[in-house]
């Protein structure tokens, strides 16, 4: 069964720092991985996108990362900002053109002041 | 560019009233449209897709329906709804790219059942 595993549920930091969610996997076969940014209330948008053949990806200050042989991916946050409070979403993909996306349950954050 | 709206934004409903929410899609022809349900503390749930006019997929048995009158309109409806129909309703499109497939999603309806 296809399935994707995010931690930890919730994260409180302070503004300023930097953070790194975690996404474990056991989707097969594995076309790409994306991480989504949900606000409160809105749909998902999307952050980075990574195929098997690439370990990072980078879009300002959010950077993925993913180990096709473990399985695992990861996105770090740097420097942190009130506006990256939201649920963080990782997303695998099963095979080019397949319609069934396995979503996680996302990862809460919450940047304070 | 391509834009997705959904209507309404929220919605309140008494049980075993009627619905219908609306996605329609602009900048794009013929796209694959998909209807997904979020529900609080959980995974967003694949409810419908489409690949094209009058084409509809059902992921999950429900009493939930989709129709695709047009290539650029996805309608999500119910004749009778369920206190369990509430959630958080996204509309999504897919395109293809070099690096695969990305789904970009609606700003969402938020239905609530009473």
């Amino acid at each position: 069964k296809n399935q994707v595993e995010q931690s930890p549920q919730s994260l409180i930091i302070l503004e300023g720092k930097n953070c790194t969610l975690q996404c474990n996997y056991t989707v097969s076969p594995f076309s790409n991985l994306r991480w989504y940014k949900q606000d409160t209330g809105r749909g998902p948008v999307s952050l980075t996108i990574m195929t098997f053949s690439e370990n990072t990806k980078s879009n300002g200050r959010y950077t993925a990362t993913l180990d096709a042989d473990t399985k695992q991916s990861s996105l770090h946050i740097t420097a942190s900002q009130l506006s990256d409070s939201a649920s963080y979403i990782c997303v695998v993909s099963a095979g080019f053109g397949n319609e069934k996306l396995t979503f996680g349950t996302g990862t809460r954050l919450t940047i304070i002041p | 560019s391509q834009t997705i709206h959904q209507w309404p934004a929220t919605l309140v409903q008494p049980v075993g009233s009627p619905l219908s929410l609306e996605c329609t899609v602009e900048g794009t022809s013929n796209p694959n449209l998909y209807w997904y349900r979020q529900a609080a503390g959980r995974g967003l749930q694949l409810l419908f897709y489409s690949v094209g006019i009058g084409q509809i997929s059902s992921e999950v048995p429900q009493n939930l329906s989709a129709s695709r009158p047009q290539d650029r309109q996805f309608i999500l409806s119910s004749k009778k709804l369920l206190l369990s129909d509430s959630g958080f309703y996204l509309c999504a499109w897919r395109e293809f790219g070099l690096v695969g497939e990305t789904q970009y999603f609606g700003p969402g309806t938020r239905l609530l059942v009473l």
